[in-house]
């Protein structure tokens, strides 16, 4: 089975400065990596996924998240936040069966 | 609709009553899932069907916990003598292919339950 590690439940950071959310995953086979975001009462939205290819993945918002096979890393980051990434962030990965494992989760707080 | 359509939204009910969670996913996806989301963690995963056919239910916590899709379309699922480590909130998804091969997976608002 795969698992999934977000080393950091909250992450504040200033308006205009860069964010990196860090994910790591354990498994014993290739995976696919994904970043969704949940704003509030809301379901969750892909952000970006690492299916193959380029270890550099760009997703929505500006965001882009790279894939480190040997770190066994998937971190996200942004190189400006705005107020309205105020959210919370999960890392999940699967190797591609019937169910994606997520991480607990990261709440980003924009600050003004 | 244009998304995945959960419904209720919110349900309040009395330990030991029985509830039942709909969701409607894009028209025309092949694949559903059902997770579970407790207060301050990620989903988990409960169930997944592939049109009609539950074709994994290895994440139901207890057999208190029903899926069914009998047409290929809604799902519904069912929880019998709720207990309140059942609260949270249930999420439904769907993709046009087959399981999480890659597909990017839709997911709808979600049904917030509280067992009280």
């Amino acid at each position: 089975a795969q698992s999934v590690t977000q080393l950091d439940s909250q992450v504040p950071v200033f308006e205009e400065a860069p964010v990196e959310l860090r994910c790591n995953y354990s498994s014993s086979v290739s995976v696919y990596l994904f970043w969704y975001v949940q704003y509030p009462n809301q379901g969750l939205q892909l952000l970006l996924k690492y299916l193959s290819g380029s270890t550099l993945v760009k997703g929505i918002n500006g965001f882009e998240a790279e894939f480190n096979k040997s770190q066994t890393s998937f971190h996200l980051r942004k190189p400006s936040v705005h107020i309205s990434d105020t959210a919370e962030y999960f890392c999940a990965v699967t190797a591609g069966a019937n169910n994606l494992f997520f991480g607990t989760g990261t709440r980003l707080t924009v600050i003004p | 609709g244009a998304g995945v359509s959960q419904s209720p939204r919110y349900k309040v009910a009395k330990r030991g009553q029985d509830v039942a969670l709909r969701c409607d996913p894009i028209s025309g996806h092949v694949s559903l899932f059902w997770y579970q989301q407790a207060l301050g963690q990620g989903p988990e995963f409960l169930t997944y069907f592939q049109n009609e056919a539950q074709l994994d239910k290895s994440g139901l916590p207890s057999d208190r916990f029903f899926a069914e899709r009998p047409e290929g379309s809604v799902s519904t699922l069912k929880i019998q003598r709720t207990q309140q480590e059942d609260s949270a909130v249930y999420l439904c998804a769907s993709t046009s292919g087959q399981g999480h091969s890659g597909n990017t997976i839709y997911f709808g608002e979600g049904s917030w339950l509280t067992v009280v």
